[in-house]
This record gives C-alpha cells, sequence and structure tokens, in this order.
C-alpha cells in the first residue's frame, strides 16, 4: 500500500503564512490522485477544507487554498488565525482505495 | 440541512461482531457515494471503504486491513449506510465516522460513534 507524508508539526504566527505539504510513496502527486484536505479540532470531527486539488467547500475559509508544487499537493494557509490551530489531514486516492497522510499539526503561535 | 448520524458502536469481545450504522437527512441519500473512515484514539484517520450509488454499480471498495471482515452497504430508502465489522480485533478499537462523497451535497462527515475491541 502507498504511503502518504505529511509534515507532523508547523508552527505559524498569527497573520503568517504556512505551506503544509501531502506526498505519495509512489512518486509525484497530480490531479488524478484526487487530493483532500481536511481539517480536525480537538474532540471534534474532521471537516472536509478542500477537494479534488484546490476546490473549496462552501465553509472553507477563503485564506485556505489548495495546489500541486513541486510534485506534491499543498494546502497553503494566508494570515492565519488562532482557531486555525488544529491537525490537517490529507488523502489521496490510488485507482480505488483512499489513502490518508500521518496528519500535521498545526500551531499557531 | 445536511447531518449525517452514526449508530451502533459500544464495546465488544475480539473476534465479535457489531453492526454500525449512519443516518442521513438534508440530502437524496441515493445520491451520492459513501465512505467510513475510522480514529484509533490518539491516532490518524484511516480509510475504511466506500459504496458507490446503486447507478453507478453499487459496488463497495475496502482498505486492506479491513477487507473479508468488513461490510458495507446502503439502504438507500432507509437513507442509512451500515457497516458490518466480523471477527473484531483490538486493533479496530476506533472512532468510525462515515462520510458523504459528493461534492456536489459537500463532503460531510458524522460526529462519530466509538467501538472499542478490549485486549
Amino acid at each position: 500500500q502507498a504511503v502518504v507524508t505529511q509534515e507532523p508539526s508547523l508552527t505559524v504566527s498569527p497573520g503568517g503564512t504556512v505551506t503544509l505539504t501531502c506526498g505519495s510513496s509512489t512518486g509525484a502527486v497530480t490531479s488524478g490522485h484526487y487530493p483532500y484536505w481536511f481539517q480536525q479540532k480537538p474532540g471534534q470531527a474532521p471537516r472536509t477544507l478542500i477537494y479534488d486539488t484546490s476546490n473549496k467547500e462552501p465553509w472553507t475559509p477563503v485564506r485556505f487554498s489548495g495546489s500541486l508544487l513541486g510534485g506534491k499537493a499543498v494546502l497553503t494557509l494566508s494570515g492565519a488565525q488562532p482557531e486555525d490551530e488544529a491537525d490537517y489531514y490529507c488523502s489521496l486516492l490510488y485507482s480505488g482505495p483512499c489513502v490518508f497522510g500521518g496528519g500535521t499539526k498545526l500551531t499557531v503561535l | 440541512e445536511v447531518q449525517l448520524v452514526e449508530y451502533g458502536g459500544g464495546l465488544v469481545t475480539p473476534g465479535g461482531s457489531l453492526r454500525l450504522s449512519c443516518v442521513g437527512s438534508g440530502f437524496t441519500f441515493s445520491d451520492p457515494w459513501m465512505s467510513w473512515v475510522r480514529q484509533a484514539p490518539g491516532k490518524g484517520l484511516e480509510w475504511v471503504g466506500r459504496i458507490k450509488r446503486r447507478g453507478d454499480g453499487g459496488t463497495a471498495e475496502y482498505a486492506a486491513i479491513v477487507k473479508d471482515r468488513f461490510t458495507i452497504s446502503r439502504h438507500d430508502s432507509k437513507n442509512t449506510l451500515y457497516l458490518q465489522m466480523n471477527n473484531l480485533k483490538t486493533e479496530d478499537t476506533a472512532v468510525y465516522y462515515c462520510r458523504c462523497d459528493s461534492s456536489v451535497i459537500g463532503l460531510y462527515w458524522g460526529q462519530g460513534t466509538l467501538v472499542t475491541v478490549p485486549s
């Protein structure tokens, strides 16, 4: 089974910009992997932020954006807010099975 | 308002069985593909499997780790998704979430139900 890799933890200052990445053990991540990004706060269910690389849900704050860069899927947070402190997970589709990354714990400090 | 509510979690002995349900409301339940995702205590998210809508064949796919033990089904007229779990192991202990896999409806998640398989 493919392994999806994410940074275990990142820190961003309030108002700052941070980039979270999502890589694949099988090679470059492409749009054909349909990258998704999810946010999960302590004690809560996950919620979907980004689907199919760059598409946002209606509830996704404008400051979040998704893209592909350097063979990885990328979630960019521009203008971090204290409420953005959470765990972030990506998932990739491999011709059927879906695999989640291990998650990135984002601290806003 | 779209809602997904999971039921059926609880304590089950190793080797036992349990069936989880996920009831949807606020959308046409037969339209989207649906998934199950789980999260062991203090761990990350793990995909369990998904089921296509009837119009796309209604078939299910599974993660290798649960294949042959878990079965996903749906009863669209009851707005309900199921996860039948057999031969449960301690490593199946997790919160189980259902998710609507439709960008048209929205990729909504339920609040989850806890399954505990003690050692």
